[in-house]
């Protein structure tokens, strides 16, 4: 059964640090890996996918990797902002065959100005 | 911002009465998923409907139903509801039901009294 472990639960940093939050995951049978990030109370904001025959995804200031074989994924954050605080979650596509992605519960971030 | 849009955006309803939650998913896209997401948890999922037919299922009991309509907006009914169901639900669209980015609307909250 595919399990979904981020950690740390929190963070908080001060502004303009680079920083690494981190997924792992039981079973390294995956189609892909998403990031999201989650604002209080509003829905997710895709930030990237990663398909299971890719290494890694840039997007700006955010880079994602991903080890299928050591089932860990880690999300850079490069020069941090305060309005980078949110939560940020994890989620793998099982390639059993099931469509649905199984979440991690989050790493609640806090940029402090 | 996507172009998933759901509605509503909040609800509070009563134990043991019935309740419909829509979605529009965002323009081109076939697949609609709904998740549910409870306090400090990550999003569980709950169905998947392509084309008009469900094609995938989560551990949810069945007074949790959905429909895909032609346009491909979804809907997702939850009868006889419990005090458990307050959740944060979360329709997400995907251009096919495996190996693309899933993108998330606002979320409904919906609180059972």
């Amino acid at each position: 059964k595919q399990e979904v472990t981020q950690i740390p639960a929190a963070l908080s940093v001060p502004e303009g640090e680079n920083l690494v939050l981190n997924c792992s995951f039981t079973d390294s049978a995956i189609y892909n890996l998403q990031w999201f990030r989650q604002d209080p109370g509003k829905g997710l904001t895709s930030l990237l996918l990663i398909q299971s025959s890719q290494r890694e995804q840039t997007s700006g200031r955010l880079n994602a990797s991903l080890d299928k074989s050591s089932g860990r994924s880690t999300l850079y954050i490069a020069a941090s902002q305060p309005g980078d605080s949110a939560t940020y979650l994890c989620a793998v596509r099982p390639g059993s065959g099931t469509y649905k992605y199984i979440f991690g519960t989050g790493t609640r971030l806090k940029v402090l100005a | 911002e996507t172009g998933v849009t759901q509605s509503p955006t909040h609800l509070i309803k009563t134990r043991g009465q019935q309740v419909t939650l829509r979605c529009s998913s965002q323009s081109g896209h076939n697949t609609v998923s709904w998740y549910q997401q409870a306090l400090g948890q990550g999003p569980q999922f709950i169905f998947q409907y392509y084309r008009e037919e469900e094609n995938g299922r989560g551990n949810f009991p069945p007074r949790f139903s959905g429909l895909q309509f032609p346009n491909y907006s979804s809907e997702l009914n939850v009868n006889a509801l419990e005090l458990d169901d307050s959740a944060l639900y979360l329709c997400a669209s995907s251009l096919g039901p495996l190996n693309t980015e899933a993108f998330f609307g606002q979320g409904t909250r919906l609180t059972v009294v």
